[in-house]
Parts: C-alpha cells; structure tokens; sequence
C-alpha cells in the first residue's frame, strides 16, 4: 500500500528558513499536500501540488517536488514563533481516490525565539 | 458558514460501550470522510462517503460503522469500543472535484478505558 514518511522533529531558530522533508512511495500519487495542525485544533491546508509540476511558492511558502524520487519539502522562509506545529505531508491518488488522503506521521517544528 | 462541526469534543467511555460521533458541514460538500489520529501515526482513513446513501471503508475500518442519509450528516459509530480505539478523531469534507481540497472539524478526543 501507500506510504508516507516524513522525519518527526526539526527546530530552528526565528527568522531563519524552515525545511520539512517527505517520502512517498506511490507512483499513481496525482496530489500532494501540506497541512498545518496547532495544537488541539484540527488540520490546516497550507498548500499543495499537482504531480506534474516541479514547484509551486506562496507567499513565504515553498514546495518542491521531486517525482523521480518520490521527495517532496516544504520551505517557510523568515520562521515566526506562530508557525510552530505540526506539518504533515499527504498524498492521494486521482480518479475515485482523489479524496482518500495517505498522510505521513508528522513533523514537529519548534521555532526557538 | 460553521465549516466542519465536530461533537462532543471529548468522550470518555468504557469498554464495551457504545457511542457516535457527529460531524456536520454545511457547505453542501459530497465527499465526507472520517480519519483517527495516534501519535507517531499521523492520520489514518476509518471511512468515507462520496455522496448521501454510498459510504466505503478506509484503511482502519474495524470496529467502527457510519452511514450517510442525508449531505450534511456523516455520524462515525462505535459499536463495542475497545481501548484501541482510544485517539483523536477527525471528519473532513470537500466538494468532491479534483482540484477540491478537504476541510477538518477540531476533532473528537476519545478515550476508553
């Protein structure tokens, strides 16, 4: 089946640039997405991708795809103190399975003053 | 709009015991689905719905039914819970197109004892 992993924790200091990391294995994958979640609140979509483009920037976010190696990052520029979260990467296939999100464990980002 | 509405927003049950889960959108959204959330996990698919009368099952789907009688309305039941079923639970709806994206309730934190 599918699967997606993502690295659990990164910290970094604010101001400086913010690099989360994700691996997928399914090739049919036709959507990928970031979420956000603050604690005890739901999910956030932040952003997200179509498999046949390379990058996509929003404001101070960034997204690269990489389809040959089934790697995809989210970059935030100037880190504030706000974005400290939990950013999950996930994926879902097109046709019937468009909605059926796979979503990988999480990564905590602490952003220290 | 209210978004996706979640209740209650923590239940506590004993095992054995039966409960639903209510989630609602007032977006007139056809696809609704139901995920859990367990730490080191990220969020795995329960069940889904694409439209009122048509539900199928996710990744996890043991223990848990739903039905879906009417758009608005995707209640997640548990008929016998179990301490597995100990998590937070999420609903989250969309439009169903394939360039939608999928919106989250707060959630429901569960815990059987």
């Amino acid at each position: 089946g599918e699967d997606v992993e993502q690295s659990l924790f990164l910290s970094v200091r604010e101001g400086d640039s913010s690099v989360i990391n994700c691996t997928y294995t399914d090739s049919s994958s036709t959507y990928l997405y970031w979420y956000k979640q603050e604690p005890g609140a739901g999910l956030q979509l932040l952003t997200y991708i179509f498999s046949n483009m390379d990058m996509k920037q929003d404001q101070r976010l960034t997204v690269l795809l990489n389809k040959k190696d089934k790697h995809l990052s989210l970059r935030i520029a100037d880190t504030q103190t706000g974005d400290s979260a939990i950013y999950f990467c996930a994926e879902s296939g097109g046709g019937t399975s468009y909605g059926k999100l796979t979503f990988g464990q999480g990564t905590i980002l602490t952003v220290h003053p | 709009n209210a978004g996706v509405t979640q209740t209650p927003k923590f239940q506590v049950l004993k095992t054995g015991q039966s409960m639903t889960l209510q989630c609602a959108q007032d977006m007139n959204h056809e696809y609704m689905s139901w995920y859990r959330q367990d730490p080191g996990m990220g969020l795995r698919l329960i069940h889904y719905s694409v439209g009122a009368g048509i539900t199928d099952q996710g990744e996890v789907p043991n223990g848990y039914n739903v039905s879906r009688s009417t758009t608005e309305d995707f209640p997640l039941r548990l008929l016998s819970a179990a301490p597995s079923q100990t998590s937070v639970y999420f609903c989250a709806s969309s439009r169903g197109t394939v360039t939608d994206t999928q919106y989250f309730g707060p959630g429901t934190r569960l815990t059987v004892l």
